[in-house]
């Protein structure tokens, strides 16, 4: 089956750096997308990786491994506006999104 | 750009009734829209992708003649709940993607929050 995995939560500490890891067992892969959702908003595109690499876009990037079935989402500089909840996104062979449950970013003063 | 809108934000309606959520691509030809619904505290689930003049493609376990789509233009969907029940209360989200085929971005409305009393 198809399984994406990450943190159900997580606390860091405002002007501190957090490391977000998704994990992903699909059928095929064409894609990873990271996506932030605040409470009862839509989520909102935060990057899209496909080759295995770090992706950097200020003070958020993200990291893909294809052969490890691994990605992670690095915030740097937290900001109390950065607590939200951070989905992983996998498209599959048939293009289809399969998305993580998500986790919930708490960040204390 | 990529701006898709949803109406209305919230609606609260009577068991047995029926509600129309439209969703809308502002600057760019949706081809394919993807609806969600997603109780608290979990991810989003994919209800049904539509694409512009076909039939909508649901999602094991959502009932079609509950949950109707229609994806009449390149810039509108909509999904309408038939004969609501408390258990339908969720907040459902639209996304809009460019192209069909291959996979683009999906651009995301901001929700619309359903409450059936």
């Amino acid at each position: 089956g198809q399984n994406i995995d990450q943190p159900t939560e997580m606390t860091a500490t405002e002007g501190a750096i957090v490391q977000i890891n998704c994990t992903y067992q699909t059928s095929g892969f064409n894609g990873l997308f990271w996506y932030q959702q605040h409470a009862g908003e839509a989520p909102t595109f935060l990057s899209y990786n496909v080759l295995d690499g770090l992706e950097e876009k200020g003070r958020f990037s993200s990291f893909l491994s294809r052969s490890k079935g691994y990605s992670y989402l690095l915030l740097k500089e937290l900001q109390m506006k950065d607590s939200a909840s951070y989905l992983c996104a996998c498209v599959d062979s048939n293009y289809q999104l399969i998305w993580g449950a998500g986790t919930k970013l708490i960040i204390k003063p | 750009g990529a701006v898709v809108s949803q109406h209305p934000s919230r609606v609260i309606c009577k068991s047995g009734t029926s509600v129309k959520i439209e969703c809308r691509s502002l600057d760019f030809q949706a081809t394919t829209m993807f609806w969600y619904r997603q109780f608290p505290k979990q991810s989003l689930m994919l209800m049904a992708t539509s694409n512009e003049g076909s039939k909508a493609t649901y999602e094991q376990g959502v009932e079609k003649d509950k949950f109707l789509i229609n994806h009449a233009s390149l810039t509108l969907s909509t999904l309408t709940v038939t004969s609501a029940h408390p258990e339908d209360s969720s907040f459902y989200i639209c996304s809009a993607s460019p192209q069909a085929g291959g996979y683009n971005e999906q651009f995301f409305g901001p929700g619309t929050r359903l409450t059936v009393l």
